[in-house]
């Protein structure tokens, strides 16, 4: 079975610092896609990664993938308090999604 | 619509009771899947429809789950013999088609049905 792990579970961020959530993933795919969910609601798509390489930015966020060391990571710069959700990487197996366990990710003024 | 939708968003029924969940895709999406969510994990792959079939049902956990799609479009997840495990958020996403086609294979998702079995 496909395992898709992500780190840290938990992270807590001051306003304005940079950090990287990390996911990494046990079999061969070169489709991986990120998802933001905040509490109560659904999972908004945030990025699409279709290739080795690929590298997608939008506002303070920024995703890469590479597939050779099945490995995903998702850059938060200047973080802000709208941020503030669960970020969980999906990654797709014979039409399988399988997400990680995701990232709850706090970020303090 | 425009976005997936599903009813009922809350449902709360007794153990051993019978539940259905219905989802509305988006329009033209061919793809359906259905997808169960714990609180504090991710989500956990039921069972995927590409039009009328049930092209991989590997994720229903047992017999007590059946989901049908009889028209290619609307999708119904149906529950027998409800037990308290069953507790979850129960999520549908739509999708253009096949991931290896021309599409990118993107999830959208409804905002889920919460079933709560006392």
């Amino acid at each position: 079975e496909l395992k898709v792990e992500q780190n840290p579970l938990f992270l807590s961020m001051q306003e304005g610092k940079n950090y990287t959530i990390y996911c990494n993933y046990s079999t061969t795919s070169d489709r991986l896609y990120w998802y933001r969910q905040d509490p109560g609601k659904s999972l908004e798509s945030l990025f699409v990664l279709l290739s080795n390489g690929a590298v997608k930015q939008e506002g303070r966020l920024m995703a890469s993938l590479d597939t050779k060391a099945r490995l995903s990571t998702l850059h938060i710069t200047a973080a802000v308090h709208d941020l503030s959700a669960t970020y969980f990487c999906a990654v797709d197996s014979r039409n399988q999604f399988y997400f990680g366990t995701g990232t709850s990710l706090t970020v303090i003024p | 619509g425009a976005g997936v939708s599903q009813t009922p968003s809350n449902k709360v029924t007794e153990k051993g009771k019978y539940v259905e969940l219905r989802c509305d895709p988006i329009s033209g999406h061919t793809a359906l899947y259905w997808y169960r969510q714990s609180l504090g994990q991710g989500p956990e792959f039921l069972i995927y429809f590409q039009g009328t079939g049930a092209a991989d049902d590997s994720g229903l956990p047992n017999d007590r789950f059946f989901a049908v799609r009889p028209e290619g479009s609307v999708s119904t997840l149906k529950i027998q013999r409800t037990e308290r495990g069953d507790s979850a958020v129960y999520l549908c996403a739509s999708s253009p088609g096949l991931a290896g086609g021309p599409n990118t294979g993107e999830l959208f998702f409804g905002e889920g049905s919460r079933l709560t079995v006392l």
